[in-house]
């Protein structure tokens, strides 16, 4: 099955700076990778998302980038602000049905500090 | 709004009891998933539901069941609960198109003494 490696766990930066996390899969035939945030004690909720034709993709202050040849995709966080503390999960669409399931890394807890 | 819930939002429960976590989405959405959040292990994905009377089972799927009777529910059913389960729960769905986002509910605290 697919397997989702994300490093790296903890990443502290200051306010300003850029933020870079990074995953790793396993499964070639995975096609759509999203990335989520989880602010403290909410749920989940979609950030970004790319499909696996598509090299990069930006949204305002945030980019995501896949190599498909190497199979690992990242995500770039510009400028930060306090508001972007949070955890962020990658994931990875694994086709074990007609549909796929969603395939989670470990989570990255992200400390921005004023 | 459209949206997709989760009861109880709080719960303990104690070693051996038969427990149901619910899960209600207005979407009409016909993928349905439940994950569990423990630290250190992110979201694992513990059965999952492509229509009405599909289940299957995820990668941490022992000791839970899921049954899908119609496209707005699926809940989770613990048969035995055990200590390890003591977790916080996500359902979540989505659209039947590919590569859709999926939306989390707003979670279940499950605590088992």
């Amino acid at each position: 099955g697919e397997n989702v490696e994300q490093h790296p766990s903890t990443l502290s930066v200051q306010e300003g700076d850029s933020a870079v996390i990074k995953c790793t899969y396993s499964d070639s035939a995975s096609n759509y990778f999203p990335w989520y945030k989880q602010e403290l004690g909410k749920r989940p909720q979609l950030i970004i998302d790319i499909r696996s034709n598509v090299g990069e993709k930006k949204d305002q202050r945030i980019a995501v980038t896949l190599n498909k040849t190497a199979k690992h995709f990242s995500l770039h966080i510009t400028e930060t602000q306090p508001e972007d503390s949070a955890v962020y999960f990658c994931a990875a669409k694994h086709y074990g049905g007609s549909q796929g399931n969603l395939i989670f890394g470990k989570g990255t807890k992200l400390s921005v500090k004023p | 709004d459209a949206e997709i819930t989760q009861s109880p939002r709080h719960k303990i429960t104690e070693t051996g009891r038969q427990v149901t976590l619910a899960c209600h989405q207005t979407w009409n959405h016909n993928n349905m998933f439940w994950y569990r959040q423990d630290l250190g292990h992110g979201l694992r994905l513990i059965h999952y539901s492509y229509g009405v009377h599909d289940t299957n089972k995820g990668e941490v799927s022992d000791g839970y069941s899921v049954s899908r009777s119609n496209t707005e529910d699926l809940p989770l059913t613990l048969e035995s609960a055990a200590s390890s389960q003591t977790s916080v729960y996500f359902c979540a769905s989505s659209a039947t198109v590919v590569n859709t986002e999926a939306f989390f509910g707003q979670g279940t605290r499950l605590t088992v003494v």
